[in-house]
């Protein structure tokens, strides 16, 4: 089963706008990481963010983690056309046959010039 | 160039035909990974190697077999008992054994059925 759940499903913005995407997941953690995926192409991961952290910063991105509420989010600043591409979460919460990695299903972000 | 690699970029299936994808690494890791992805999903595991020679199920193993013989190749074939092949293919490997690390994908296969 998948750990990770991305809310919204899909976001629209315009340029030089906030992207916001929010992660969920059900058991503790060790850590979460961010990837994106461009249309037909394959992921790229962009943040790891420990349980003992709150906040990270990479670039225009700044990722924040509530472990009481079990809850993460990516906020992309001053977006641009180039950011449009599928957002996913991943924790290493085992919660399949397998203690690896468990992928949500993603968020769809669209930013238009 | 350091990466990932795999090959074809767009596969067909016949009925009752096994078929193969490649996947090459040169990062010299030890783990790789063979996802699966259906539009709007994520990924779902299929197989995972820790080190050469050995290689364990994941969530979604039955109707694919894969092998491990190099380290650096990790090939996985789809066989006729894959009655739903059709999907994204994704290949991944991360530095160490840990199958938590950070993970680095291949542009993947997309494989369809005539």
């Amino acid at each position: 089963s998948q750990q990770g759940e991305e809310d919204p499903q899909a976001l629209s913005i315009q340029e030089g706008e906030n992207a916001t995407m929010n992660c969920s997941y059900k058991t503790s953690i060790n850590n979460l990481q961010w990837y994106r995926q461009n249309s037909g192409r394959g992921l790229v991961h962009l943040i790891l963010i420990r349980s003992n952290e709150r906040e990270k910063h990479s670039g225009r991105l700044r990722v924040t983690l509530d472990t009481s509420k079990k809850s993460s989010s990516l906020l992309i600043t001053a977006s641009r056309a180039a950011d449009t591409a599928s957002y996913f979460c991943a924790t290493d919460a085992f919660s399949g046959l397998v203690d690896a990695l468990n992928f949500g299903k993603g968020t769809s972000l669209l930013v238009t010039p | 160039d350091g990466g990932i690699t795999q090959s074809p970029k767009y596969l067909f299936r016949k009925e009752g035909q096994n078929v193969t994808l490649s996947c090459e690494q040169n990062l010299n890791h030890d783990a790789m990974y063979w996802y699966r992805q259906d539009p709007g999903q994520g990924l779902r595991l299929i197989y995972y190697s820790q080190i050469v020679n050995d290689f364990q199920k994941g969530d979604i193993a039955e109707g694919y077999s894969v092998s491990r013989e190099k380290k650096e190749s990790f090939p996985l074939t789809v066989t006729s008992a894959q009655k739903n092949p059709t999907a994204f293919y994704l290949c991944a490997s991360s530095m160490r054994t840990d199958l938590r690390e950070t993970q680095y994908f291949g542009p993947g296969t997309r494989l369809l059925v005539l």
